[in-house]
């Protein structure tokens, strides 16, 4: 299985200010997602990149696929306290069954 | 349209005893994906199975853990002897097709349980 690194795994700042959020991996991926967490619910998808370089945006929310399509990121600018939550990455394997495999979150708190 | 639904919710089993989880995808989806998720932790995935299927298997442990899709009904997730450290939020998620995974899945609520 193929492996996600994400980091940091825990990051607390102050409304208004931006920040980003790194998924790495020495592997290939066939896409990168990105999802959001709340509390006692399932993840929710963001956004799927799929070529390498790519860049979308979300709002005030900017994804980048590498251009080796082993890493992402995810870029919040202003953040706002309704941006707290669990974001994970997640990759889909190239070989094999082509399965989900997740980093393993990080925790945002954006305090106002 | 209906999501993922699993139920229950929430399921507290004494040490010994059997856990089923159940998870309907959504229509038309006829692939299911079994995660496990610790807290503060991310999904680990656990089993992906097709109707009648199981296609990759290699994140559930060999002994107490069993997976079916039937041809009819929900995906079962069956824990036999249920341990302390099986206590955990079970996610179940389905996609259309095969390669549906770069689509992005569907995840059900989850279902938390937990063994006393």
């Amino acid at each position: 299985t193929q492996l996600l690194e994400q980091s940091p795994q825990f990051l607390s700042i102050q409304e208004g200010e931006n920040l980003t959020v790194y998924c790495n991996s020495s592997s290939v991926f066939s896409s990168l997602q990105w999802y959001r967490q709340e509390p006692g619910e399932g993840p929710v998808l963001l956004v799927t990149v799929v070529t390498g370089g790519e860049v979308k945006k979300l709002k005030r929310l900017t994804f980048q696929f590498g251009d080796a399509r082993k890493d992402s990121s995810l870029h919040i600018t202003a953040a706002q306290p309704g941006d707290t939550g669990l974001y994970l990455c997640a990759g889909v394997e190239i070989q094999g069954a082509q399965k989900l495999v997740f980093g393993q979150g990080t925790r945002l708190t954006i305090n106002p | 349209n209906a999501g993922v639904m699993q139920n229950p919710r929430h399921l507290v089993r004494r040490r010994g005893q059997e856990a089923r989880l159940r998870c309907s995808p959504m229509k038309g989806h006829s692939h299911v994906y079994w995660y496990r998720q610790l807290p503060e932790e991310g999904l680990k995935f656990m089993v992906y199975l097709q109707k009648e299927n199981i296609i990759d298997e290699s994140g559930m442990p060999k002994e107490r853990f069993s997976a079916e899709f039937p041809k009819e009904g929900p995906s079962i997730l069956r824990i036999q002897q249920v341990v302390r450290g099986d206590s955990a939020a079970y996610f179940c998620a389905s996609s259309p097709m095969t390669g549906g995974s770069n689509y992005g899945y569907t995840f059900g609520s989850g279902t938390r349980l937990t063994v006393v």
